[in-house]
């Protein structure tokens, strides 16, 4: 069950700490995505990128921030300015062009404590 | 920018019975539509996908629909069966891989 690798499974965060979220695929894809999943919400897009040392904010990037030094490594921070993190953040891949199949991690549950 | 509206929320029906989903999008741009199915505990996972030149697709006992006039787009499960429960999404795209959910349907199938 390779591909696309997320960890840790669950973390939990004090107030006013960042924390990070790592993500790590070994299928060549070009195309990485964070989304966020809460109850009743569906997958809303955090940040993605397109292609190494380049990303783009999604619909709720406030709060969040990434970086993506190399292909195969996606990692999100949440930080202390997101008012409401406690969620399932899942991590996705594809190869590069239109209509291509998103691979998911298996996803990181965050709770703030 | 896009907006995927999914219905209904929750679905419960009869081992055997079919289940239909529907999602209706706001850009007409959009070309790309998969489903994903979520289990309990599991990552989404992609179970069929449609573009925008076909409008429809079937595999064995799912299918999908496409109306790009009036732009929604439906899953249709046959025979469904108690594994089929979990949460499924429908999603739209345009452009380069920008792909927008759905909120999700849970469907409970009783045997």
């Amino acid at each position: 069950d390779g591909g696309i690798t997320q960890s840790p499974k669950y973390l939990f965060r004090k107030e006013g700490q960042n924390v990070t979220l790592s993500c790590e695929q070994n299928l060549n894809h070009d195309a990485m995505y964070w989304y966020r999943q809460d109850p009743g919400q569906g997958l809303r897009l955090i940040y993605y990128s397109q292609i190494v040392n380049d990303f783009q904010k999604g619909d709720i990037a406030e709060g969040y921030s990434v970086s993506r030094e190399k292909k195969e490594s996606f990692p999100l921070t949440v930080t202390s300015a997101q008012k409401n993190p406690t969620a399932f953040y899942l991590c996705a891949s594809s190869e590069s062009g239109i209509g291509t199949e998103a691979f998911f991690g298996q996803g990181t549950r965050l709770t703030v404590v | 920018g896009e907006n995927v509206e999914q219905h209904p929320s929750t679905l419960s029906v009869q081992e055997g019975d079919s289940a239909v989903i529907k999602c209706t999008y706001s850009d007409s741009a959009s070309n790309y539509f998969p489903w994903y199915k979520q289990e309990l505990g599991k990552r989404p996972q992609l179970i069929i996908d449609i573009r925008s030149n076909v409008g429809e697709k079937k595999d064995q006992r799912i299918a999908v629909t496409l109306n790009k006039t009036a732009k929604h787009f439906s899953l249709h499960i046959t025979e469904t069966q108690p594994e089929d429960s979990a949460v499924y999404f429908c999603a739209a795209s345009w452009g380069f891989q920008k792909l927008v959910f759905g909120t999700g349907t849970r469907l409970l199938v009783s045997p």
